[in-house]
This record gives structure tokens, sequence and C-alpha cells, in this order.
């Protein structure tokens, strides 16, 4: 089944403790990226990944780090966590090129910092 | 910068009546329009896109959406509506000068009652 992964699906941490979110997907999609959705705000790019090695900052990259060392995965690291970061994420991937492609969206993390 | 509008943060309707979620886009050339659903405690999926060619749009379970260039909407539709269409829709626009990056907009939920 073509899927993309997310884990966990809720955290709850403390501030400045170091945290990682992985996102994988099965579908040999070139193009990943992060979201995170707040109410009244809709869903605000945070990174993007156009291929292996590949990545640039999204709207909202303030804290956040990624990498893309695999094609499938595409974690997405909060150095020192903070509580403006408690939100829904989503991970999305999709084919890349001239084309335009619908995206697949994985099932969220909710993340509470206190 | 490109963006979309969605106007209502919810919309009720009788289960069996036609729905409308309305959508203004602003663009600089031409918008690649798409609308995703999000059913609670689940990831954001594909609903139907506009590229080009006729304005009107199929998608899936019985949904369309209308674009109007003269007027920059795009709205969604659906003839009869059910209480399992009751989530949370997204209107979203895609860069076209970054890749693959789609711009949300705040979302309307979607409420149909019995």
């Amino acid at each position: 089944e073509a899927q993309v992964t997310q884990n966990p699906r809720y955290l709850i941490t403390v501030t400045g403790k170091k945290l990682t979110v992985t996102c994988s997907q099965n579908m040999n999609h070139e193009y990943m990226s992060w979201y995170r959705q707040d109410p009244g705000l809709g869903l605000r790019q945070i990174y993007y990944s156009m291929n292996v090695e590949v990545t640039d900052k999204g709207d909202v990259p303030e804290g956040y780090k990624v990498s893309r060392k695999e094609k499938r995965n595409f974690p997405l690291i909060l150095e020192s966590p903070s509580p403006n970061q408690t939100s829904l994420y989503f991970c999305a991937s999709s084919v890349s090129g001239r084309k335009t492609y619908e995206q697949y969206f994985g099932p969220g993390t909710r993340l509470t910092v206190t | 910068a490109q963006s979309v509008a969605q106007p209502e943060d919810q919309v009720n309707v009788a289960e069996g009546n036609p729905l409308t979620v309305k959508c203004t886009y602003s663009v600089s050339g031409n918008p690649y329009l798409f609308w995703y659903v999000q059913y609670p405690n689940r990831g954001l999926q594909f609903l139907l896109k506009y590229i080009t060619g006729d304005n009107l749009v199929k998608g899936s379970y019985g949904f369309e959406a209308e674009f109007n260039k003269s007027q920059t909407s795009f709205h969604l539709k659906k003839p009869s509506a059910l209480v399992s269409d009751s989530a949370l829709y997204f209107c979203a626009v895609r860069d076209v000068g970054g890749g693959n990056k789609l711009t949300f907009g705040t979302g309307t939920q979607l409420k149909v009652e019995l």
C-alpha cells in the first residue's frame, strides 16, 4: 500500500529536550515536505526537499532542522523545542518535475512542548 | 506572493442539499489550484486539482470545483451532501516558482447534518 508514515503519532516533551519526528514514504517520491498545522493558520511549510541531499527552507523554518540522506526518509529535528512549537505536524511527498502532482500526506504527529 | 483565502470558517448543510465551500486565490501567472480534505485524526487527502482546461473539475467522492478566472475563485461543490462529508477542507495553490510547494488556506469546517 502506498503510504507516508510518521512516528511518533503523539509526543509530549519538555522545553529544550531534543527530539526527532521520522517520516518515511514507499512511493519513490523525489519531493518531501514538512508542514505544521495550527488553528486559524492552516498549514504552513517548514522545510522541503527536492531530492536526496537537497533541502530548503519553507515559510516557518526557525527552530527546525531536516536531513535527506535517503530518498524514502525525511526526519524533522527539533534541537531545542519550545512551547511555541506545540502543533500538529504533517509530512508529505509527491513526484517531482514540471507536471503538477498531488501530494500524499502522513497521518500527522501531535507534539506538545511544556 | 501567492495566496488563497477561505472566507468561511464553518459551513453547515443539511444532508441531501447541495454544498459549496468557497476559495479565492491571488497569484501572478496561471494558477495551479487544489482541494484537500482532512477527516478527524487523519492526514490530508487529495480531492481534485485544476491546472488547465475545462473550468469544471471533477474529483473524488462526488466533489467538483469550478474555476472562475474573472472572479479568481475555485469553489468546491457537491450536488448532494452526505453526513460522511463532514470534515475540514483546505484550498491550496502551487507556488509556480518553488518546485512543488503548496500554499494552503486556513481551512473550512464542513458540517453535514441529518
